[in-house]
C-alpha cells in the first residue's frame, strides 16, 4: 500500500469555479500536512501547511484534515488561470526528516 | 523575500562521471534536505542534513550520494559515478524548524541528464 496516494487528474475546470483536491494516506504517524503548488518544471511552491486535524484558511485556499479517515483536502475558491499547475500533497510523522508526497494532480483553469 | 537556490539549473553527464549540485538555503534556515523527481514521477526524498550530519536518509541515497555543508552557505549533493536512472530534477530545500518540520522552501532544481 502506498503511503500517500493522490488522484493524478488532470482536473479541468471554468474560472471562478470552487476545486477540490484530495489526498489520501496510509501512516497513522503522519500528523503534518502540506500542499505545494508546482508549475511545469519548477520547485514546489509551499501553499499550506497545517498540523494535525482541523482546517486552515488563506486567502483563496482551505486546507483541511480528518486524521480519522487519513484524508486531507484542499479547497481553492474563486479559481483562476493563474491556478493552473500540479498540486502536490505532502505530510510527515513529525520530525524534521522523511516527507512523503503524493503523486500531484494536475489543474487547468479554463477561462 | 529570500529563497533557496541552486546551481547549476542544468547538468548533463556521462555514465560513471562524478556530479555535484549545489544549494544555498535560506541564511537563517537551520536543516536541508534533497529530493528528486523523475520526470512525470513523484517527488522523492532523498536526505535531510541538520547541525552538520545526516538525520535520515531513504533507501535511493547509497553509498553513491553524500552530502556536505562545507561552509555557512552551501548545501552539496555528490554523485559519485552517476547511472542513466539517476537523470532527474534535484531539489534542495531549507526549513527554518521553529513552525514543525512542514515549512519547507525549495529551490527551482537542477536537472540533470545522464547519457
Amino acid at each position: 500500500q502506498k503511503e500517500v496516494e493522490q488522484d493524478p487528474g488532470p482536473l479541468s475546470v471554468p474560472e471562478g469555479a470552487i476545486v477540490s483536491l484530495n489526498c489520501t494516506y496510509s501512516n497513522s504517524a503522519f500528523q503534518y500536512f502540506m500542499w505545494y503548488r508546482q508549475y511545469s518544471r519548477k520547485g514546489p511552491e509551499l501553499l499550506m501547511y497545517t498540523y494535525s486535524s482541523g482546517n486552515k484558511e488563506d486567502g483563496r485556499f482551505t486546507a483541511q484534515v480528518d486524521k480519522s479517515s487519513k484524508y486531507i483536502s484542499l479547497f481553492i475558491r474563486d479559481s483562476q488561470p493563474s491556478d493552473s499547475a500540479t498540486y502536490l500533497c505532502a505530510m510527515s510523522a513529525g520530525n524534521f526528516n522523511k516527507f512523503y508526497f503524493g503523486s500531484g494532480t494536475k489543474l487547468n483553469v479554463k477561462p | 523575500e529570500p529563497e533557496v537556490t541552486q546551481t547549476p539549473s542544468h547538468q548533463v553527464t556521462q555514465m560513471g562521471q562524478e556530479v555535484i549540485l549545489r544549494c544555498v538555503p535560506i541564511s537563517n534556515h537551520l536543516y536541508f534536505y534533497w529530493y528528486r523527481q523523475i520526470l512525470g514521477q513523484k517527488v522523492e526524498f532523498l536526505v535531510s542534513f541538520y547541525n552538520n550530519e545526516i538525520s535520515e536518509k531513504s533507501e535511493i541515497f547509497d553509498d553513491q550520494f553524500s552530502v556536505e555543508r562545507p561552509d555557512g552557505s552551501n548545501f552539496t549533493l555528490k554523485i559519485r559515478s552517476t547511472k542513466l536512472e539517476d537523470s532527474a530534477m534535484y531539489f534542495c530545500a531549507s526549513s527554518k524548524g521553529d513552525r514543525g518540520p512542514g515549512e519547507q522552501y525549495f529551490g527551482p532544481g537542477t536537472r540533470l541528464t545522464v547519457t
